[in-house]
């Protein structure tokens, strides 16, 4: 069966500090990836989405970036955190299929920018 | 840009009461999916609805799609402490682009007070 893992679970970074998410899949190939940021309570907004190796787009200006080193794992970063990226992070996968295939999410991560 | 919002935004109901959460949109979706987010996990699904005016079940939970596939609804009979959770719709895109990218509604959180 499928899995996806996303750590850490919480993280407390000063601002200006830099940050690395990572969340790996297991038990598929090739799965689309996607990162969200959720603000509480509230619907989920994609930050970035990825249908393989290297490839990546961002939907939202801001400073974060995406990365897809291998298949199954996306790691999202940042040189220099800001105040405003508080928050709770989501990752994802997708089976490339159609696009009536569900999102299987992680666990998130609470990011508290101090 | 598709959008979808959700209402009501809060939802408090006592134990045994029945509820509807709605999802509309002014853009068509090629499906119409909802997730259960319980706090500090990710999102889960719950239902994915195709086809307009299709109507799914699921034990005390019953879904469905709008004819004009641009909206939907979630009717909770006989609620319980257990339903409580962010409920969020999602729309698959119409025309299949690089990924399958989902639209999020803005969430209904609901709580059922025993």
């Amino acid at each position: 069966s499928q899995t996806i893992h996303q750590w850490p679970a919480t993280l407390v970074q000063p601002v200006g500090s830099p940050l690395s998410l990572e969340c790996t899949v297991e038990g598929t190939s090739n799965p689309n990836l996607y990162w969200y940021r959720q603000a509480a309570g509230r619907g989920l907004q994609l930050l970035f989405y990825s249908v393989g190796i290297g490839q990546i787009s961002s939907e939202v200006p801001q400073n974060l970036s995406a990365s897809r080193p291998q298949d199954r794992q996306f790691i999202l970063s940042s040189k220099k955190l800001l105040l405003s990226d508080s928050g709770f992070y989501l990752c994802a996968w997708s089976g490339a299929a159609h696009s009536n295939q569900p999102q299987h999410f992680g666990d998130g991560t609470r990011l508290s920018i101090l | 840009t598709q959008l979808l919002e959700q209402s009501p935004q809060f939802l408090s109901i006592q134990e045994g009461e029945n509820l509807t959460v709605y999802c509309n949109s002014s853009s068509v979706f090629s499906s119409l999916q909802w997730y259960r987010q319980e706090p500090g996990e990710g999102p889960v699904l719950l239902v994915t609805v195709v086809t307009g005016g299709e109507v799914k079940k699921l034990k005390r939970l019953t879904f469905q799609f709008g004819d004009a596939r641009k909206d939907s609804s979630l009717h909770i009979t006989a609620a319980q402490p257990g339903d409580t959770g962010l409920y969020l719709c999602a729309g698959g895109p119409i025309s299949s682009g690089s990924a399958r990218q989902l639209t999020f509604g803005s969430g209904t959180q609901l709580t059922v007070l025993p």
